[in-house]
């Protein structure tokens, strides 16, 4: 079974900053990683995903995740937050072999300000 | 625009009173989801079907059911509401061999209220 790790519950910023928003996960076999974003009474939406290869991968928006397999985390970041970037997001896992259900994190709420 | 559609988005009902909750999908989809979220906690996986009659319970323990009739319908049903069945409840979808290339598409969800 897999797990998932947000460390922070919310992030305050200032608009034009850059953020890290973190993720760590816990597994035993290898795994594929995902971004999701929650606006206000809406879904989720697939921000990135890391399956295979280069670990930096970049999504939609101007985000981009680092998979580290070492520190086992993939941090996602942007260099200049915008207000309308104000949402929670969710980072998600599921194991290489079932790749089908995903297990997610508590979310993290990114508070945009001017 | 969203190829998953879920009602109603809002509903407060009384203890006692038997709901279903809609999902339904325009893609053709095989496997689809219901994820229970609740403020401020990661999103639980309460029920999952692979295709039309095959339906299976998540990780979280759940009083409701499913069915899965047709490919794009994908109902959830509470029997006798109570207040702790409180919560959003998110509704998804994806095709097989593809939830990883193309990750899972989310209904808008429905708050329930159970006063």
């Amino acid at each position: 079974a897999q797990s998932v790790t947000q460390l922070d519950s919310q992030v305050p910023v200032f608009e034009e900053a850059p953020v890290e928003l973190r993720c760590n996960y816990s597994s035993s076999v290898s795994v594929y990683l995902f971004w999701y974003v929650q606006y206000p009474n809406q879904g989720l939406q697939l921000l990135l995903k890391y399956l295979s290869g280069s670990t930096l991968v970049k999504g939609i928006n101007g985000f981009e995740a680092e998979f580290n397999k070492s520190q086992t985390s993939f941090h996602l970041r942007k260099p200049s937050v915008h207000i309308s970037d104000t949402a929670e997001y969710f980072c998600a896992v599921t194991d290489t072999g079932t790749a089908s259900k995903l297990t997610f994190g508590t979310g993290t709420r990114l508070q945009v300000t001017l | 625009e969203a190829d998953i559609y879920q009602t109603p988005r809002y509903l407060v009902i009384g203890t006692g009173k038997k709901i279903t909750l809609e999902c339904s999908q325009t893609m053709g989809h095989d496997k689809m989801y219901w994820y229970q979220q609740d403020p401020g906690m990661e999103l639980h996986l309460i029920h999952y079907s692979y295709g039309v009659n095959s339906t299976e319970k998540g990780d979280l323990s759940s009083e409701s059911t499913v069915s899965r009739i047709r490919t794009e319908h994908f109902p959830l049903t509470l029997e006798s509401a109570r207040p702790s069945h409180t919560s959003q409840y998110l509704c998804a979808s994806s095709e097989p061999g593809q939830a990883t290339n193309y990750g899972y598409t989310f209904g808008s969800g429905t708050r329930l209220t159970v006063v």
